[in-house]
């Protein structure tokens, strides 16, 4: 299982974009078998499927956050990123960034990181 | 897409007591069932995945079952280690969904 790691601001303006990146180690970003996930959890919604990136570049958005949401992946660094535009008050909540595998065909999530609190507040 | 409904919502239970969870699909979603662990400010963590597959590394005292839209966790004989939060998810849509959580107490 690959180790992943969070980082990015804690505190986003209402209307601005979230950003958050997450570092993997153990693996590459370019290895099969994985989707490079973004999942959150919020008090309105509990645990949120957000979208993913697949190792051959594909993306998957939550059609309810699709027109401000986009997915990345830096091979070079071996992370992947997440930008959420137009935050509002809903946004805030705690942002995991997994690996789910699909390569098994279950589609499951076998690794996440530990989390990173994001609050949109002005 | 796909609504997991799981109950109860909460659970007191004492330690060595059996215990289940249940989990029920908006529509059947084959084999794509899997079961987390969440404790307080931590990630959740896989316990089974694909209905009834243990996770590595992941105590026998875990089983899960079920087919279709219907599907359990048992904790066969709960530790002190077991209070926390359980998740199921289904990826089985185009959209993966979580259930709402069962909170898993000490009587």
């Amino acid at each position: 299982q690959v180790q992943l790691q969070e980082s990015g601001p804690g505190l986003v303006k209402p209307s601005q974009t979230l950003s958050l990146t997450c570092s993997v180690s153990g693996g590459s970003v370019t290895s099969g078998h994985y989707y490079w996930t973004w999942i959150r959890q919020t008090p309105g919604k509990g645990l949120e499927w957000i979208g993913y990136i697949s190792d051959t570049g594909s993306t998957y958005y939550s059609p309810s956050l699709r027109s401000r949401v986009t997915v990345s992946v830096d091979t070079a660094k071996n992370h992947f990123s997440l930008q959420l535009t137009s935050v509002t008050a809903a946004d805030t909540g705690v942002y995991y960034c997994a690996s789910c595998d699909y390569g098994s065909g279950s589609y499951y999530v076998d690794s996440w990181g530990q989390g990173a609190l994001v609050t949109v507040s002005s | 897409d796909i609504r997991l409904t799981q109950s109860p919502s909460s659970l007191s239970a004492s330690v060595g007591d059996r215990v289940t969870i249940t989990c029920r699909a908006s529509e059947s979603i084959s084999i794509y069932l899997h079961w987390y662990q969440q404790k307080p400010g931590k990630a959740p963590k896989l316990l089974i995945y694909a209905v009834s597959s243990l996770q590595t590394g992941v105590p026998s005292r875990f089983s899960g079952s079920g087919s279709g839209t219907e599907f359990t966790l048992t904790i066969s004989s709960l530790q002190p280690d077991d209070f926390a939060t359980y998740y199921c998810q289904q990826s089985y849509g185009t959209l993966y969904t979580f259930g709402q959580g069962t909170k898993l107490e000490i009587k």
